[in-house]
């Protein structure tokens, strides 16, 4: 089944505390993006990527890092959360220039106390 | 970065009605998407537009791509309990990989 996965889907965590939030897609996609979910701005791109070793600043990368060394992974690198990353993150990927049909993962809901 | 207004910010209707919901940007966008989110999932397209001034149906949805190419409708004809979620609008511009989406229509619906 084509999909694209988020471990972890929900965490809780504290302040300064460095965490990861993994992304898999298994349908040879190039494209993958972050984006994150806040009740009244809807969904703001973090990070995208074109392919492996290509990545890019969306709208809000600041207290944010990615990393593509393989072409099915995109995970999402918080280095030192801070509560005002409390937010719920979706990545999503497409082929190269499909960017219409981008395939979502489930979310990850991340609290930082 | 660049935000679409969508309003109504959210909705309360009864099983069997209609529900209109539109999305407006300061900004031109080459393709207008929507789509729906369910509780607990990530969202999913519903219908794509490419075209000014085009109108285009999925089953009950129906969606205008607007003459101005900056604002896009989405009807819900016959609204069912499983059409409850949060609707997002979201354009593209040229060949440009970013999605800009609206800010969300959470739909409620009572029996």
């Amino acid at each position: 089944e084509a999909q694209v996965t988020q471990n972890p889907r929900y965490l809780i965590t504290v302040t300064g505390k460095k965490l990861t939030v993994t992304c898999s897609q298994n349908m040879n996609h190039e494209y993958m993006s972050w984006y994150r979910q806040d009740p009244g701005l809807g969904l703001r791109q973090i990070y995208y990527s074109m392919n492996v070793e290509v990545t890019d600043k969306g709208d809000v990368p600041e207290g944010y890092k990615v990393s593509r060394k393989e072409k099915r992974n995109f995970p999402l690198i918080l280095e030192s959360p801070s509560p005002n990353q409390t937010s719920l993150y979706f990545c999503a990927s497409s082929t190269i220039g499909s960017y219409n049909e981008q395939f979502f993962g489930p979310g990850t809901r991340l609290t930082v106390l | 970065g660049q935000q679409l207004n969508q309003s109504p910010q959210s909705m309360f209707i009864q099983e069997g009605e209609d529900v209109s919901m539109n999305c407006t940007s300061s900004s031109i966008f080459n393709t207008w998407l929507w789509y729906k989110q369910d509780p607990g999932e990530g969202p999913v397209l519903l219908i794509a537009l490419y075209k000014a001034g085009e109108l285009t149906s999925n089953g009950r949805l129906t969606a205008q791509f607007g003459i101005t190419r900056k604002d896009s409708f989405l009807n819900i004809s016959a609204s069912i309990p499983s059409d409850v979620g949060i609707y997002f609008c979201a354009g593209l511009f040229g060949t440009a990989s970013k999605l800009t989406f609206g800010t969300g229509t959470r739909l409620q619906v009572t029996l």
